[in-house]
């Protein structure tokens, strides 16, 4: 399959840790990157080759992938992080997106 | 700080070509893949295309061989062409570019592009 499937919404009350789980059989052998979508703003890269955090991106996000699933934490949710998150890979060379996972932090 | 901007028509009429540039400011030598990647009203990211070390290019294979991208190393700038348009390629298109082609550490602002006659 090509797919990378994400759980539409997530909620997190601030301060405690929000999980984030991508799904596709691609991961099982290549690497997941993250994107943070703000209402209104471009996707920003938050985390790339499973757990590497580009410079600028808080340490609370964090990175991880066991088998065909990739996971973003963030920990100490704040309320700025209320946002849209994608995950991202690529089948072959065709590079696909999950569907997308609205985060609130309520 | 390497910036992206892009610009083009805002609207396109059906069975036309959408051409789209994207201006590079900044340092970019660290920066080997130049992208394209839309994103229709209120849905997710599809990711259109990129070329790669200003030479290999990779398409999406659901655009059936609509699209274009090329680079203008002299002028600091990249393109997107998409031909025979329709209603369902209305989108936000954004310009992206990365170290590697397999994921995006910049973007441009995005461009609302509407397809209508």
């Amino acid at each position: 399959s090509s797919d990378l499937t994400q759980p539409p919404s997530v909620s997190v009350s601030p301060g405690q840790t929000a999980t984030i789980t991508c799904s596709g059989e691609t991961l099982g052998k290549k690497y997941a990157s993250w994107y943070q979508q703000r209402p209104g703003q471009s996707p920003v890269l938050v985390i790339y080759q499973d757990n590497k955090r580009p410079s600028g991106i808080p340490e609370r996000f964090f990175g991880s992938k066991s088998g065909n699933t990739a996971t973003l934490t963030i920990s100490g949710t704040q309320a700025m992080d209320e946002a849209d998150y994608y995950c991202q890979a690529w089948v072959i060379s065709t590079v696909i997106f999950g569907g997308g996972t609205k985060l609130t932090v309520l | 700080q390497v910036q992206l901007l892009e610009s083009g028509p805002g609207l396109v009429k059906p069975s036309e070509t959408l051409s789209l540039t994207c201006v590079v400011s900044g340092d970019s030598m660290n920066i080997n893949s130049w992208s394209w990647i839309r994103q229709s009203p209120g849905r997710g990211l599809e990711w259109l295309g990129y070329i790669y070390y200003s030479r290999s290019t990779n398409y999406n294979p659901s655009l059936k061989n609509r699209v274009s991208i090329s680079v203008d190393t002299s002028k600091n700038h990249f393109s997107l062409e998409l031909r025979s348009v329709t209603a369902a390629d209305t989108a936000v298109y954004y310009c992206a570019g990365g170290v590697e082609w397999w994921y995006f550490d910049l973007w441009g602002r995005g461009t609302l592009v509407t397809v209508s006659s």
